[in-house]
């Protein structure tokens, strides 16, 4: 596709379910962020991967979060027994990566509601 | 302190008037800038990117790079409703070119 996709755009989840997010960049972009932002609050970042390089996680708020990438392309960002305090809009990012001055361009968002 | 300070404002202007967003960050080996715009319940959308000193415009939109100072500013000229919205600053740092976010500045232009 032409730009970053994520699916599902809208999820509501009970209390203590897992729920995987998908995030689909766009082709040939090598780095690949999730980000997490709650209503009315800034980008809290999560997890940065970047070509074969180890990811970051410096950013995952707990054991309950972990992120995978497949074949450097499409990621999942997994969130085990949900809380109520993990809704919030989880967006994901990707650019070239390697390059000087690499933009990076944003999904629409996962809007994610825990109840 | 933080690695990218943005004032959150609300930073209040006039329609027509000049606005003036600052960023501030931490490493000095940072190399690329970015300004992004995020309207309510939107992705972020980038405005413009600049990395090298000095001015850079298109448009509307200046970008204003100084790095001894360790700045960058967005200057949106002939300010109008629809550019309210949160501007984030974003800098790119580390050998490994991670972007760090500042949290925004919520601009907000009156007719």
């Amino acid at each position: 596709g032409a730009g970053v996709s994520q699916s599902p755009s809208n999820k509501v989840t009970e209390k203590g379910k897992d729920v995987e997010l998908r995030c689909d960049p766009i082709s040939g972009h090598t780095a690949l962020y999730w980000y997490r932002q709650s209503l009315g609050q800034g980008l809290e970042f999560l997890i940065y991967f970047q070509g074969n390089s180890a990811p970051d996680k410096s950013g995952l708020p707990s054991d309950r979060f972990s992120a995978e990438r497949t074949g450097g392309s499409v990621s999942t960002l997994t969130i085990q027994r949900t809380q109520q305090e993990d809704s919030a809009v989880y967006l994901c990012a990707s650019s070239f990566g390697q390059l000087s001055g690499n933009t990076i361009y944003f999904g629409e968002g996962s809007w994610l509601t825990v109840v | 302190q933080k690695e990218v300070e943005q004032n959150s404002g609300p930073l209040s202007v006039p329609e027509g008037a000049i606005a003036s967003l600052n960023c501030t960050y931490s490493d000095r080996g940072s190399q690329s800038f970015f300004w992004y715009r995020q309207y309510s319940g939107k992705s972020p959308e980038l405005i413009m990117f600049i990395y090298s000193n000095g001015d850079k415009e298109d448009g509307r939109f200046t970008a204003q790079l100084n790095k001894a100072s360790q700045y960058v500013s967005l200057l949106i000229r002939d300010s109008q409703p629809s550019d309210s919205a949160t501007y984030l600053c974003a800098v790119e740092a580390g050998n490994n070119r991670k972007l760090i976010w500042g949290l925004g500045t919520s601009l907000a232009v009156n007719p």
